[in-house]
Formats: structure tokens, C-alpha cells, sequence
């Protein structure tokens, strides 16, 4: 079974442009999270989503947005970018939502903001 | 919130080692992972163990929920098991993982 893919996996942005990544889950997986991981801050809780639904946002701008497809695949938009947003974007997948249900990551797609 | 604290924060040892690993959290958890990440920064799915004992090969990992605390043992260490090793939980009240700071091990051959 393949494993969670991420694209694109290396990206280079000038402040103020917006970006978007993408997450494929685990075939069968409808949960999809996401994180952001600074070397400063660690791996932080961006947003997961359900069937299509937002089901929980941890405390970042709304500058940082998301959606999921009907396929489960989902994408995250970060729009007017700082240098702050520089990280590794790691997305995870899991059968469904809320605690207890073990995560699956992706490789992470590393955003350079210039 | 929940609180997740592992040690130590960094480990340098020589190829064939032992090493243990700790993670203490701070409040009832119905969800713990230990993940390794490798130099690329891919996160590796190692246990899925809110309680208990499990064994993968060289590691091994055991979690006391009533006393809150997860062990993660390596054994006969190999350079390729160099990386930063995560601790996440759930807790009761938070439908996201908590992540501890990590373990940054680095074997020496």
C-alpha cells in the first residue's frame, strides 16, 4: 500500500506570495493533518479535516488555510508569506478523526521564504 | 494543556550500543507514538503504544499510563539509527498530538 505523498517537496518563495501544498493520504485513510516544523518552535498542529470538514485548528493566522476533496486528498494555502513561514510542512493521514487513531506521515514539502 | 517532555535531549553514542529513551506527559493520554526522523526529515512511524509493551526488531517500547511515562529502547545501535526520535500523545481533551522536543541521537561508527 502506498504511503502518504506530499508535493511539491522543495519550494522557494519571496515574501508576500502565496503558496500551495498538497497531501495525498493512505488509500482507504480519510483523516488528513497537517504541521509545521521550525527549528525553533518544533512540530506544531496546523488543521485536520474529515470528510471534507475542518474538525480542528490549532493557533496559527488565517493567513494558513485548507481544504480536503471528496477523494480524501487534501491541500494547505498559505497566502502573503513572511520569512517566519519558512519550515517543513508535514502532512499525516488516518483512518478517521479524533484521538486514538494512530498518524502516518508524509516526506514533508520544505518552503524556503525569501 | 497536556505537557510532553522527553530525555534526554541528546544522546551520542558508538555503534553496538544501548541506548533508552524517555517521554513523560503530564496527564491521561489515549494516544502514544514514538516516531523516528531521519536526516531528510521523514517522520517513520516506530510504536502506537497508549499502553503496554511492543517489540520491532532492535526496539522495543513500553508505556506506563497510570504512572505517565513511555521508554523506547534501542539495542545494538547501527549509524542508521541516527535521527531525532518523537514522542506524540493525544490527550483526553485535545483532538491533535502534543509533541515532546525529542531525542537527537547521533551513533558514531
Amino acid at each position: 500500500k502506498a504511503g502518504v505523498t506530499q508535493t511539491p517537496r522543495y519550494l522557494i518563495k519571496t515574501r508576500g506570495q502565496q503558496v500551495t501544498l498538497s497531501c495525498s493520504p493512505i488509500s482507504g485513510h480519510r483523516s488528513v493533518s497537517w504541521y509545521q516544523q521550525t527549528p525553533g518552535q518544533g512540530l506544531q498542529f496546523l488543521f485536520e479535516y474529515f470528510s471534507e470538514t475542518q474538525r480542528n485548528k490549532g493557533n496559527f493566522p488565517g493567513r494558513f488555510s485548507g481544504r480536503q476533496f471528496s477523494n480524501s486528498r487534501s491541500e494547505m494555502n498559505v497566502s502573503t508569506l513572511e520569512l517566519g513561514d519558512s519550515a517543513l510542512y508535514l502532512c499525516a493521514s488516518s483512518l478517521n478523526w479524533g484521538f486514538g487513531n494512530e498518524q502516518f506521515f508524509g516526506p514533508g514539502t520544505r518552503l524556503t521564504v525569501l | 494543556g497536556i505537557q510532553v517532555e522527553q530525555s534526554p535531549p541528546d544522546l551520542i553514542l558508538q555503534e553496538g550500543a544501548n541506548s533508552t529513551l524517555r517521554c513523560n506527559f503530564s496527564d491521561s493520554v489515549n494516544n502514544l507514538q514514538w516516531f523516528h526522523q531521519n536526516p531528510w526529515g521523514q517522520l517513520i512511524n516506530l510504536f502506537y503504544i497508549p499502553s503496554g509493551t511492543k517489540q520491532n526488531g532492535r526496539l522495543s517500547a513500553t508505556t506506563v499510563a497510570t504512572e505517565r511515562y513511555s521508554l523506547l529502547y534501542i539495542s545494538s545501535s547501527q549509524t542508521t539509527d541516527s535521527g531525532v526520535y518523537f514522542c506524540a500523545v493525544y490527550g483526553d481533551s485535545n483532538y491533535q498530538l502534543i509533541w515532546g522536543a525529542g531525542t537527537k541521537l547521533i551513533i558514531k561508527p
